[in-house]
Parts: structure tokens; sequence; C-alpha cells
């Protein structure tokens, strides 16, 4: 079975500074799409960026950017530049093709503060 | 593009009732996905709609079911409500290719047992 998991329940950031969201799975799946969700406390769910396993080029967008490590499975999200409206719960997810289809297996989430 | 769109936003039950949530995806997407969020267990899959079939299902009892009609638009039922299925009820919609496919959430429902 796939499993997602996030080991940092709650982090905080100052403004303006980096930080690294951590995320690792469980597949015996090759291809597959890994993604980062947000979900602020207004609860709208909102895509963050989205990474093929078949691609070695880490995905990017604007102030987040991903490191992924398919041998190790590993799959962090890293936000530069942290702003007040990045706090939210983000969450780690996973989809593959085949039987799964529609069927994202998220991780617990990891709750991150940005404080002024 | 409208995004998707979930109705009613807050809807407050008893045990025993039952009840109905809507989704209406983005235009153009073919499937549709439900989702139970709550503080516990985090965010589970109930069931993927496709072309008015349900294509995929999660580990749910049978007192949740869904449908989807021409339009794309879903509904999610729950009979004989519990207080364990006080959560927060997500859609997602995607195309629905074969493949992974991007998934967008919609506002959720927030259902509360009484």
């Amino acid at each position: 079975a796939q499993t997602v998991t996030q080991s940092q329940p709650e982090m905080s950031v100052q403004e303006a500074e980096t930080v690294t969201l951590s995320c690792t799975y469980d597949t015996s799946e090759n291809n597959y799409y890994l993604f980062w969700y947000k979900q602020p406390p207004s609860r709208q769910m909102i895509l963050v960026i989205r990474q093929e396993a078949y691609k070695q080029q880490n995905a990017t967008e604007n102030r987040f950017s991903v490191n992924f490590q398919k041998a190790a499975k590993s799959f962090s999200l890293k936000i530069s530049d942290s702003q007040l409206g990045d706090t939210a719960m983000y969450f780690c997810a996973f989809t593959n093709y085949g039987g799964s289809q529609g069927n994202l297996i998220f991780g617990k989430g990891t709750k991150l503060s940005v404080k002024p | 593009k409208a995004g998707v769109t979930q109705t009613p936003r807050y809807l407050i039950k008893t045990r025993g009732q039952q009840v109905t949530l809507s989704c209406s995806p983005i235009s153009g997407h073919r499937s549709v996905s439900w989702y139970q969020q709550t503080p516990g267990q985090g965010l589970q899959f109930l069931f993927e709609y496709f072309s008015e079939t349900q294509r995929n299902k999660g580990n749910f009892p049978g007192r949740f079911s869904g449908r989807q009609f021409s339009n794309s638009r879903s509904e999610m039922n729950v009979s004989t409500l519990e207080l364990g299925d006080s959560a927060l009820y997500l859609c997602a919609s995607s195309a629905g290719l074969v493949g992974p496919d991007t998934q967008y959430f919609g506002p959720g429902t927030r259902l509360t047992v009484l």
C-alpha cells in the first residue's frame, strides 16, 4: 500500500526567511505524481506545486520549489522569502496510474506559521 | 474558469438522518473525487466518478454513496448519520485523463452531526 509521511506536524518561520517541509512516500509504482497542497485557515485547498516522477528536474513555482529524490522516495517543499500569507496547513500527496485513479493519498500535514 | 463549487457550505444534522452534498466541477472536467477530512484521520478518499460511473472507491461503509450526472456535477449521500461522520467533505475535479492527473478542490462542506 502506498503511504505518505510528513514528519513535521508544526513549523514556524520568520517572514522573508526560507523554510523546508519534509515528505517521504512509499510505493512500488514507477509512474506517479507528487503534489504539495496548501490549506489556509479559510479551508480552501490550493495546489502549490506538482512533480511528475518521470521528470528528473525539480519543479518550481515562483517562491516554491521541491527537492525530489526518487530513489530515496523523498519530496520536500522549499518556500523562499516566506510571507504572512503562506501561513497554512501543507499537505503532501501522491497519486499514480492504474487502479488508484482519482485517489490522492495524503500525508497528515504540516502546520506552517509565518511570524512577522 | 470558475473553480469547483460545493453546496451547502455548512450543514447541521442529527444522528440517523441522511444528507446530500453537491459538487460542481470546473468546466470541462469529467472526474469528481470526494474526500473526508477529520482532525483524527486526516484526508481520506471516499470515491471517484468519471462519466457518470464510479471508477474508484475508498474504504468507507455503504452508508456513503455518490453519483454523477451527465453534466459532471456530482452528489454525495450519507445515510443513517453517525456522530463520527462530522467532518469537512471536500470534492475535487480533474480532467479525468488516463494516468496521474491534477485535482482541484472546492471549498468543502462542513457537516456537523448532533
